[in-house]
């Protein structure tokens, strides 16, 4: 199947730096990826669909200027958390979707501590 | 807005019962069914998809669709302790994207 490889797996870094997060697809090309954040004992929560060539959607709340995302390539998605802050410890798990009726596929999400 | 809804749990069944999971879903255009199952700090893995009314068994898996219900559920028979997880039930309508319930955390004891 499908398969979708998210790097890195856990990331701890301070108060004020930036993180990247990549998240790629591994045999198959994707043109749209979705980026998901996920607090202990929460479900998954949408927070942007990463669109190949142009400009990420957000959903409501989210901040586009701290979460920054950039699709360059068909297999290639990248979530940067700027000024990362306590608050934004969280689990971020990125997919792809399958065709109309399948399922999507996730990466094996990112554990961000930020201290 | 589309909702998804699961009753949170924790669901306590011994091992060998029969593990019962629910979900409700607003959208009446939903198409596309899914249970994910998710161990602490771990991506969800598929267990089962449906997309038509009425029963679909892989296994010990057998989930129930019941469209005009807006309901959607996953039986577990012979649970294993192995299967203590919190099991998402998401729900796709067309090209859009999965809407996730809240997740139903289940505890199987040995």
């Amino acid at each position: 199947g499908a398969v979708v490889s998210q790097h890195p797996s856990r990331v701890i870094c301070k108060s004020g730096t930036s993180v990247k997060i990549e998240c790629r697809s591994l045999d198959f090309q994707a043109t749209t990826m979705f980026w998901y954040r996920q607090f202990p004992k929460k479900s998954l929560m949408l927070m942007a669909t990463s669109n190949e060539g142009s400009k990420a959607t957000y959903e409501q709340g989210v901040e586009k200027d701290k979460f920054l995302i950039n699709h360059a390539s068909l297999t290639l998605s990248t979530l940067t958390v700027t000024s990362a802050h306590p608050e934004d410890s969280s689990f971020y798990i990125c997919s792809a979707p399958g065709k109309l009726r399948t399922e999507a596929f996730f990466g094996q999400g990112t554990r961000l501590t930020v201290v | 807005q589309k909702e998804v809804e699961q009753n949170s749990g924790p669901l306590s069944v011994p091992e060998g019962a029969i593990a019962s999971l629910n979900c409700t879903y607003s959208d009446r255009g939903s198409q596309s069914f899914f249970w994910y199952r998710q161990y602490s700090g771990k991506s969800p893995e598929l267990i089962m998809s449906i997309y038509s009314n009425g029963d679909k068994e892989d296994g010990r898996f057998t989930a129930q669709l019941n469209k005009a219900s807006q309901y959607v559920s996953l039986l577990i028979r012979d649970s294993q302790p192995s299967d203590s997880a919190t099991y998402l039930c998401a729900v796709k309508g067309g090209y859009s994207t999965l809407t996730f319930g809240k997740g139903t955390m289940l505890l199987v004891s040995p």
